[in-house]
């Protein structure tokens, strides 16, 4: 089945570190993929988008994330963390179905 | 304005109770969402609506009645709802049906059902 898999439940850094949360996907054709942030109890915000063209795509907040088809993968990265991005990341896919579904998510926890 | 807002943003109801959530966006976008998300999992889509009719009923139970008066309104009626229904209930909406839209999310409504 056409899905986003994020093999890590919860990952923990160091405030200035670099950061990367990996999102693997199974589909033939190219995919619609997309990064949302959720701090805690609230909605969830759109980092980044994929769908066509250069591979390394530019996000908010000093995101980037890569598409690579020959290893099915789509991560999220930044060069440094800070303390306010502790929150929980997804992954998300749109495979043609046009509905949006979530990977289940990475926790992200910084330590000073 | 680039929101989508959401009312109340807690609502305790009982199990006899008649509810509603509401959503607003001014955004101009054509299609509006309700998701559903419990605790530490990732949203579960449950209806789709598309230039104000309904498009996709996730196999939601009638308990939950979704309505779109309006290109810029979303409802979602509660009914008889159960204990297991307490969740985050999201509302979104993207600029048109088709894939390549990023959904806008809005804060959410935490419904706790007793």
């Amino acid at each position: 089945a056409q899905s986003v898999t994020q093999p890590d439940i919860h990952i923990t850094v160091s405030e200035g570190a670099s950061l990367e949360l990996r999102c693997n996907y199974s589909y033939g054709a190219t995919p619609y993929l997309f990064w949302y942030v959720q701090s805690p109890g609230q909605g969830l915000q759109l980092l980044l988008k994929y769908f066509s063209g250069d591979t390394l795509v530019q996000g908010i907040k000093g995101f980037e994330a890569e598409f690579k088809r020959s290893q099915s993968s789509f991560n999220l990265r930044k060069p440094s963390v800070h303390w306010s991005d502790a929150a929980e990341y997804f992954c998300a896919h749109n495979f043609g179905n046009e509905k949006l579904t979530f990977g289940t998510g990475t926790r992200l926890t910084i330590i000073p | 304005d680039t929101e989508v807002t959401q009312t109340p943003k807690h609502l305790v109801m009982g199990m006899t109770n008649k509810k509603s959530l509401k959503c607003e966006q001014h955004m101009g976008h054509r299609a509006m969402y309700w998701y559903k998300q419990k605790a530490k999992k990732p949203p579960e889509l449950m209806f789709v609506y598309s230039y104000e009719k309904l498009s996709i009923n996730e196999s939601v139970p009638s308990r939950f009645s979704p309505e779109c008066p309006n290109s810029s309104l979303l409802n979602l009626h509660l009914h008889a709802l159960q204990p297991e229904d307490s969740a985050l209930y999201l509302c979104a909406s993207s600029q048109d049906r088709g894939r390549a839209y990023g959904y806008t999310f809005g804060s959410g409504t935490r419904l706790t059902v007793v």
